[in-house]
């Protein structure tokens, strides 16, 4: 069955930068897009960017162009995202998802 | 940017009852192939969204039949025929034509 396996909670401060770590089984992860999605406490579900796994085009949401990188290894089936210097808005639960499965999520709590 | 909005903001229902969910775009989601990319998730509390519906009206797999999903162009609906305790949590609509946006989110309880 498909599953996407998510990097463990963090805590970074401001100025930091993190990065994701999305762990694909079931399938294999070259034949789809992985997008990333973030979800601030209180907020709606927020796009951040997505690759196409296969060919590695990235595309991204224009309120992250300059600081997030989206990359994968197809060797391991896993897609990364990573995310620079980090503000106490960033503090979020981190999903990856292929649309119809989702990852666990991660914790980003960003604090001084 | 496709803005989606999502009417009621929160609804309380009685287990066996009805409940109906509307999402309004601010473009069609209706594509060149005749597919309209609109789709539903629930977010259970503490857990990532789940897919419900894909593209209006297909149940995913393993989504009970009593949720269904309609519309066309800018207007959406998702129905529950009959609420039962598991389905509490938010509902998303989301739209795959243009990268992806999602609607504010629908709160649903149980009265």
């Amino acid at each position: 069955q498909v599953q996407l396996v998510q990097s463990g909670a963090e805590v970074k401060k401001p100025g930091a930068s993190v990065r994701f770590s999305c762990k694909a089984s079931g399938y294999i992860l070259s034949n789809y897009v992985m997008h990333w999605v973030r979800q601030a406490p209180g907020q709606r579900l927020e796009w951040m960017g997505w690759i196409n796994a296969g060919n590695g085009d990235t595309k991204y949401s224009q309120n992250f162009q300059r600081r997030v990188t989206i990359t994968r290894d197809t060797s391991a089936n896993t897609a990364y995202m990573e995310l620079n210097s980090l503000t106490s808005e960033d503090t979020a639960v981190y999903y990856c998802t292929r649309d119809d499965y989702w990852g666990q999520g991660t914790l980003v709590t960003v604090s001084s | 940017d496709i803005v989606l909005t999502q009417t009621p903001l929160s609804l309380s229902v009685t287990p066996g009852q009805p409940a109906s969910i509307s999402c309004k775009s601010s473009q069609s989601l209706l594509y060149s192939n005749g597919k309209t990319y609109l789709y539903w998730y629930l977010q259970k509390p503490g857990q990532p969204p789940q897919l419900l519906i894909y593209e209006v009206f297909n149940r995913f797999s393993g989504v009970p039949d009593r949720f269904s999903g309609s519309g066309s162009g800018t207007d959406f609906t998702l129905k529950i025929s009959r609420v039962e305790a598991e389905d509490v949590g938010i509902y998303y609509c989301m739209q795959s034509i243009q990268f992806r946006t999602f609607g504010q989110g629908t709160r649903v309880d149980i009265k």
